[in-house]
């Protein structure tokens, strides 16, 4: 079974612009969870998504938005990005939420100059 | 403010020698605990789990222990390997939350011959 992926691995952004981070999730799992990792605040929690819907999101601003597809594909969006927005972006799925075992794609490390 | 505290950033151990992990959180509400592993261009890795119901969870050579009363929680392995050599983080969830992970800042275990 194909794991989780993600896209691109590496992206290069310039202040003020936004971007779009793909998450593909193992086949059949349901729930994609997208979270943050900073050297200094280490893994943070971004949010949640389960049949298309968010069902849970942590403390970023409204900049941080995502969306799921019917086939439980997802995509993070920050718009105006920041300096303090370089980070490894990685998505986790799990069969039916963060109650089960989440599997990590491998991230998206964004750079923003 | 970070509810998951890894106070030891870096740890040294030799094969075959017990390698114990520590992990202390504040929130009272965190019912679940996870034990991720991660190699460098990876994502996490689960490791180990252990609900609040109990104190101990074993799985091979990985065993976590829960003390609830002083909010603790460790991870030995035993013999360690040097394959064992990774970050290891700890991360706590909660029912009233959704599951979603709170994550310490990680350990690295570097396991020598």
């Amino acid at each position: 079974k194909a794991g989780v992926t993600q896209t691109p691995r590496y992206l290069i952004k310039t202040r003020g612009q936004q971007v779009t981070l793909s998450c593909s999730p193992i086949s059949g799992h349901r729930s994609v969870s997208w979270y943050q990792q900073t050297p200094g605040q280490g893994l943070q929690f971004l949010f949640e998504y389960f049949s298309e819907t968010q069902r849970n999101k942590g403390n970023f601003p409204g900049r941080f938005s995502g969306r799921q597809f019917s086939n439980s594909r997802s995509e993070m969006n920050v718009s105006t990005l920041e300096l303090g927005d370089s980070a490894l972006y990685l998505c986790a799925s799990s069969l039916q939420g963060p109650a089960d075992t989440q599997y990590f794609g491998p991230g998206t490390r964004l750079t923003v100059l | 403010d970070q509810q998951v505290k890894q106070n030891s950033p870096s740890l040294s151990v030799q094969e075959g020698r017990i390698s114990i992990l520590n992990c202390d959180y504040t929130n009272s509400m965190f019912d679940y605990f996870l034990w991720y592993k991660k190699y460098p261009a990876e994502g996490p890795t689960f490791l180990i789990s252990i609900s609040s119901i109990k104190d101990k969870n074993e799985d091979g050579r990985f065993t976590v222990f829960l003390n609830k009363s002083a909010k603790h929680l460790s991870l030995h392995i035993v013999p360690s390997q040097p394959g064992d050599s990774a970050v290891y983080f700890c991360a706590a969830s909660a029912r009233n939350s959704g599951y979603a992970l709170n994550f310490g800042k990680g350990t690295s275990l570097l396991v020598t011959p």
